[in-house]
């Protein structure tokens, strides 16, 4: 079964620091490949998302992902991020002929002033 | 206009009670979904429709009976309410055949006491 793999569950980052999010999937065929947040209290908001061609893609509020296909990867990156970052980042694939969007299990991110 | 709309946004009620959520999107999306988002955040996929034809029915106790009167509307009826079924319920849509994002709304945070 297709899977959605979030490594690091809770990341505590100072302002400014730079951000790094792991996201591997599983599954052998074409894949669609996005990264929601959720603010808190709120619903889920697209970020960026990956379809096909240049495997560097960049999305709103200076976040930018890359998809690597040889490691199943399409980690979530910010060079240097803010308080108003902290939210819940989910990574997801759409799977199942498009019926389907399989999200990861999340990563809460806190920034501290 | 609000793209993905569900109410209620809060819904309290007693054990053993008979509730229903109301989902509508005004995108012209062919796909609906229903997730359940348990108080570890995780998001877990309970329905899918696809021109009012049940797609995707996940491990969902059929105490949760959805409903697609037609592809804009996708409401989501639960008999006999337990306290696990406490959780923030969130509606989406999506375009199948084009692979876009799925829009979500803004999620009804359900408690049974």
């Amino acid at each position: 079964a297709q899977s959605v793999s979030q490594h690091n569950h809770h990341v505590i980052l100072s302002e400014a620091a730079s951000l790094e999010l792991g996201c591997n999937y599983s599954y052998g065929g074409t894949v669609n490949l996005f990264w929601y947040v959720q603010y808190p209290g709120q619903h889920l908001q697209l970020l960026l998302k990956y379809f096909s061609g240049d495997p560097l893609v960049k999305g709103i509020k200076g976040f930018e992902a890359e998809f690597i296909k040889s490691k199943f990867s399409f980690n979530l990156r910010k060079p240097s991020v803010q308080w108003s970052d902290t939210a819940e980042y989910f990574c997801a694939v759409f799977t199942g002929g498009g019926n389907k969007l399989t999200f990861g299990t999340g990563t809460q991110l806190k920034v501290e002033l | 206009d609000t793209a993905v709309s569900q109410t209620p946004k809060y819904l309290v009620t007693q054990m053993g009670n008979d509730k229903s959520i109301k989902c509508e999107q005004n995108l012209g999306h062919d796909t609906m979904y229903w997730y359940k988002q348990d108080s570890k955040k995780f998001l877990k996929i309970m329905f899918s429709y696809n021109n009012k034809e049940l797609i995707i029915n996940e491990t969902v106790p059929n105490r949760f009976s959805p409903k697609s009167p037609d592809k804009a509307h996708l409401n989501l009826h639960i008999n006999s309410l337990e306290l696990g079924d406490s959780a923030v319920y969130f509606c989406a849509s999506s375009q199948r055949e084009s692979y876009t994002e799925a829009f979500f709304g803004q999620g009804t945070r359900l408690t049974v006491v």
